[in-house]
């Protein structure tokens, strides 16, 4: 098993284009997670969603947009990068939130720069 | 004030020691994670855990519900241990996690 994938490892964006990030996990969860992780902060939740087809918004949601069409795949896209939002992003999946199914498994990260 | 709080921020050790990792948290939980970022970014989870201890190798993660607190101790500790250790909760009922910003470890031989 793969785990949980990220796609691309890196990027370099100019301000104003947009891109996506695309997460995969072949564990069947239903629960999955984008965060954000910058110097000297925690890790922030952008989005995440309960199961195929939900998304909800995270603690720091404002310009990104996700989707989840598909149980495996959780989609997060910049419609119009800025340079706040160089970052490293990782996607997580876990198969619920009680204590039996918290377990968190997180992607390898994507390091994204905006100039 | 962050609802999830470490220290300390950074630890430096010689191989061998005994450390220990504290996360204090200010809101009900229904579970508290420990998870370890090596230094090439990889996230793992170590624990998981509502109450009482939990043993894994040298890694030993205790939590006290009614003082709001937990640690995190590491045995005979070792160069491959340094890492960034970070806490993280699960707020009774809720969905997401909120994390603390995490502990460095540097372990010295």
């Amino acid at each position: 098993n793969a785990g949980v994938t990220q796609t691309p490892k890196f990027r370099v964006l100019k301000t104003g284009q947009s891109m996506t990030l695309l997460c995969a996990q072949d564990m069947n969860h239903e629960y999955m997670y984008w965060y954000r992780q910058d110097p000297g902060m925690g890790l922030r939740l952008i989005h995440y969603s309960v199961g195929e087809g939900t998304t909800a918004k995270g603690e720091v949601p404002d310009g990104y947009n996700v989707s989840r069409l598909k149980k495996q795949n959780f989609l997060l896209g910049l419609e119009s990068a800025a340079p706040s939002q160089t970052s490293v992003y990782f996607c997580a999946s876990s198969d619920g939130t009680t204590i039996t199914t918290d377990t968190q498994y997180f992607g390898p990260g994507t390091r994204l720069t905006v100039l | 004030k962050n609802e999830v709080e470490q220290s300390p921020q950074n630890l430096t050790a010689q191989e061998g020691e005994f450390i220990t990792i504290n996360c204090s948290y200010s809101v009900g939980i229904s579970a508290l994670h420990w998870l370890q970022q090596h230094p090439g970014g990889g996230i793992v989870s170590l624990f998981m855990l509502s109450s009482g201890k939990k043993k894994h190798g040298r890694l030993i993660a205790t939590i006290n519900i009614q003082e709001k607190h937990s640690s995190l101790h590491i045995t005979a500790s070792h160069p491959r241990d340094s890492a960034v250790y970070i806490c993280a909760v699960r707020k009774g009922g809720s969905e997401k996690l909120v994390f603390g910003k995490g502990t460095k470890l540097t372990v010295n031989p």
